[in-house]
């Protein structure tokens, strides 16, 4: 069974400062990884997703995520953030083998001006 | 765009009743998910389907139940609703290719149960 842990419930962080959301993960089979984002009353959608090939993956607003394996992590980033990143950030795992999704607890990102 | 319909966005119901919620995608996926979202605890995955009449337990099922009768729709049912199962309700759905599509979400319906 695959589990996901995000350690940091809430994230305070200024405005353009750097932020690092972090999610290890725990499986006994090949994954695939992936950030999802739910802003202030909205559904959740896509922010970026690991299949295979390059350990960084980029999403088209400046977050980065680079996949770990050996320490089973798959941390989001981004350098400059900005009052719009408000939201709460999960971290999901599917096994390459079945269809289950499970997610971690979400980190909540509040930019301060 | 695939769109992931869910049929209430707000439902009060009265301990005891029986409850269903209704979600339907139109993008011909194989897979469709229920999960419910609570503050602190992320999306927990209730019960999954991969295909016509077919389901799956997640990791929280007690107290419910789902119906996949037509590919593009997916049904929870609270056969008994309590106020423990007062909570945020998301409906995904992806296509049947082993793992590595993203779900795309409902908007959700809260439901509260008093």
């Amino acid at each position: 069974a695959q589990s996901v842990t995000q350690l940091d419930s809430q994230v305070p962080v200024f405005e353009e400062a750097p932020v690092e959301l972090r999610c290890n993960y725990s499986s006994s089979v090949s994954v695939y990884l992936f950030w999802y984002v739910q802003y202030p009353n909205q559904g959740l959608q896509l922010l970026l997703k690991y299949l295979s090939g390059s350990t960084l993956v980029e999403s088209i607003n400046g977050f980065e995520a680079e996949f770990n394996k050996s320490q089973t992590s798959f941390h989001l980033r981004k350098p400059s953030v900005h009052i719009s990143d408000t939201a709460e950030y999960f971290c999901a795992v599917s096994a390459a083998s079945y269809d289950k999704v499970i997610f971690g607890p979400g980190t909540s990102l509040s930019v301060i001006p | 765009d695939v769109k992931v319909t869910q049929s209430s966005r707000y439902l009060v119901k009265r301990t005891g009743e029986k409850v269903f919620l209704e979600c339907v995608q139109d993008m011909d996926h194989e897979n469709m998910f229920w999960y419910r979202q609570d503050p602190g605890l992320g999306l927990r995955l209730i019960y999954f389907s991969y295909d016509v009449k077919m389901k799956e337990k997640g990791d929280i099922p007690e107290g419910y139940s789902v119906s996949r009768e037509k590919k593009e729709r997916f049904s929870l049912i609270l056969e008994s609703a309590s106020t423990n199962q007062t909570s945020m309700y998301l409906c995904a759905s992806r296509p049947g290719d082993r793992g590595n599509s993203p779900l795309h979400f409902g908007n959700g319906t809260r439901l509260t149960v008093t």
